[in-house]
C-alpha cells in the first residue's frame, strides 16, 4: 500500500478554473510532517510548503491553499483562478521518523495542465 | 536556492560499466539524499545521508551505494549499471531532516 497516494494522474483544466489536488497519506506515527513540491515542464523541483501533524490550521499563500485535515489523512492543495504557470507536475510527501531522522515518502504525483 | 548542483547532467553508458554521480552543495547542508524519478512512480529514495560518512538505504537502494567524506559533497555510485537504472536522478539537501529538501537540476541518465 502507498503510503502518499495522489488519486489523481493527470487533471485538465482552463485557464481560471479552481482546481483541488488531493493527497492521502498513512502512517501510525503521531509526529510527522507533510509537504508539497511542484515540478514544471522545465524539470526543476520547487518546495511549496510545509506542515507537522500538531498543525492542522489551513494555509494560504496567494492563489495557493493547502487544507490539512487528520481526521481523514488528507493534505489537499487548491489552486484558485488558475493560470497556465500553474501547469506542472505536483508531488506530495510525507516525512515519518526512522532512527533519528524523517525520511520522506513522496506520493506519485499529479500532472496539471492550464489550458489557456 | 540552496546552491546545489549535480554533474554530469546527462550521461549515456553502456550496461555493466561503472557509474559515478556527484551531487555538490554549498549551504552547509546536514542532510544530502539521491532520488530517482520514473513515470508512474515520482520519486523513490535511493540513500540518505546525515552528516560525513553517515548514510542510510532508502526505498530502492539495490544496485546503488554512496560516499560522503565531505560535508558539501554526496556521490552516487552504480557499480555496474543496468538498464533499469535509466532514470533522471535528483541530489536534495536540507538542514534538517524534517525541513523542506532543496532539489538540484537532476542527472538524466541512459543505460544501454
Amino acid at each position: 500500500a502507498q503510503k502518499v497516494t495522489q488519486a489523481q494522474t493527470e487533471i485538465s483544466v482552463v485557464e481560471k478554473e479552481d482546481v483541488t489536488l488531493d493527497c492521502v497519506y498513512e502512517t501510525r506515527d503521531t509526529t510527522y510532517y507533510l509537504f508539497w513540491y511542484k515540478q514544471p515542464p522545465s524539470g526543476e523541483l520547487v518546495f511549496l510548503i510545509r506542515r507537522n501533524s500538531f498543525d492542522e490550521q489551513n494555509e494560504i499563500s496567494g492563489r495557493y491553499s493547502w487544507n490539512f485535515q487528520k481526521s481523514t489523512s488528507s493534505f489537499n492543495f487548491t489552486i484558485t483562478a488558475s493560470q497556465v504557470v500553474d501547469s506542472a507536475v505536483y508531488f506530495c510527501a510525507l516525512s515519518e521518523a526512522r532512527g533519528g531522522s524523517y525520511i520522506p515518502t513522496f506520493g506519485r504525483g499529479t500532472s496539471l495542465i492550464v489550458h489557456p | 536556492d540552496a546552491g546545489i548542483t549535480q554533474s554530469p547532467r546527462h550521461k549515456v553508458t553502456e550496461t555493466g560499466t561503472p557509474v559515478t554521480l556527484r551531487c555538490h552543495q554549498t549551504e552547509n547542508h546536514r542532510y544530502m539524499y539521491w532520488y530517482r524519478q520514473d513515470p508512474g512512480h515520482g520519486l523513490r529514495l535511493i540513500h540518505y545521508s546525515y552528516g560525513v560518512k553517515d548514510t542510510d538505504k532508502g526505498e530502492v537502494s539495490d544496485g546503488y551505494s554512496v560516499s560522503r567524506s565531505k560535508t558539501e559533497d554526496f556521490l552516487l555510485t552504480l557499480e555496474s549499471a543496468t538498464s533499469s537504472q535509466t532514470s533522471v536522478y535528483f541530489c536534495a539537501t536540507g538542514g534538517e531532516s524534517y525541513n523542506e529538501q532543496f532539489f538540484g537540476p537532476g542527472t538524466r541518465l541512459t543505460v544501454l
